[in-house]
């Protein structure tokens, strides 16, 4: 089950704040996100870990609710380089395999100066 | 350190062909997976391979096959293509147990099929 995204698409100014959220249906053993900027590859922001365990990028920051099944991605003062479609990915059942990762459907996120 | 190489980076396909892509994933990466990108469904999951085995596999036709090489290098082979396969195909690399859990993309292939 793909995990959902909210929202699909925001435009910012730099300097302003932005929340993304991904919801899954099924339980969640960790959370992980990925930035993709047009034209290049996915590249990793970070990863949510049950216990409340966070690995990755330090000046972007992100929860994880186990029990909402929910996790968010927190961008504060966008700069113009935050620009990109945003991912959040779920590992299989039992959370093993980080190779394979069930992508929500992406939140565009523009940042004009 | 040099990242994951996608060859070709781009292809022009007609509808029956078939076609082989190639990763080389990060040196001393064993874990290789690719990923399937289109506009309409995201990135969609393919498969998995780990020290030449296949550990998982998404929900695509038997056209779709892959393989991994002793040098953890792999591949992906379609057969018979359809329009629908048109995509960026990306093939990620990396190293379980080890960091952050993070995958390393390659810049992907880009197979247009006519």
């Amino acid at each position: 089950q793909q995990p959902v995204q909210s929202p699909q698409a925001v435009i910012l100014r730099e300097g302003e704040d932005a929340v993304i959220n991904c919801s899954s249906s099924k339980a969640l053993y960790s959370v992980h996100w990925y930035r993709q900027k047009h034209g290049e590859a996915p590249v990793f922001l970070m990863i949510l870990l049950k216990g409340g365990e966070q690995k990755g990028h330090e000046k972007i920051s992100a929860s994880f609710n186990e029990k909402k099944q929910q996790s968010s991605l927190y961008l504060t003062a966008s700069q113009l380089s935050y620009s990109g479609t945003y991912f959040c990915g779920t590992p299989n059942a039992g959370g093993t395999s980080y190779g394979k990762l069930t992508f929500g459907q992406g939140t565009i996120l523009t940042v004009h100066p | 350190k040099a990242g994951v190489t996608q060859t070709p980076r781009y292809l022009i396909k007609t509808r029956g062909q078939q076609v082989t892509l190639s990763c080389s994933p990060i040196s001393g990466h064993r874990s290789v997976s690719w990923y399937q990108q289109t506009p309409g469904q995201g990135l969609q999951f393919l498969f998995e391979y780990f020290s030449e085995t296949q550990r998982n596999k998404g929900n695509f036709p038997g056209r779709f096959s892959g393989r991994q090489f002793s040098n953890s290098r792999s591949e992906m082979n379609v057969s018979t293509l359809e329009l629908g396969d048109s995509a960026l195909y990306l093939c990620a690399s990396s190293s379980p147990g080890q960091g952050t859990g993070e995958l390393f993309f390659g810049e992907g292939s880009r197979l247009t099929v006519l």
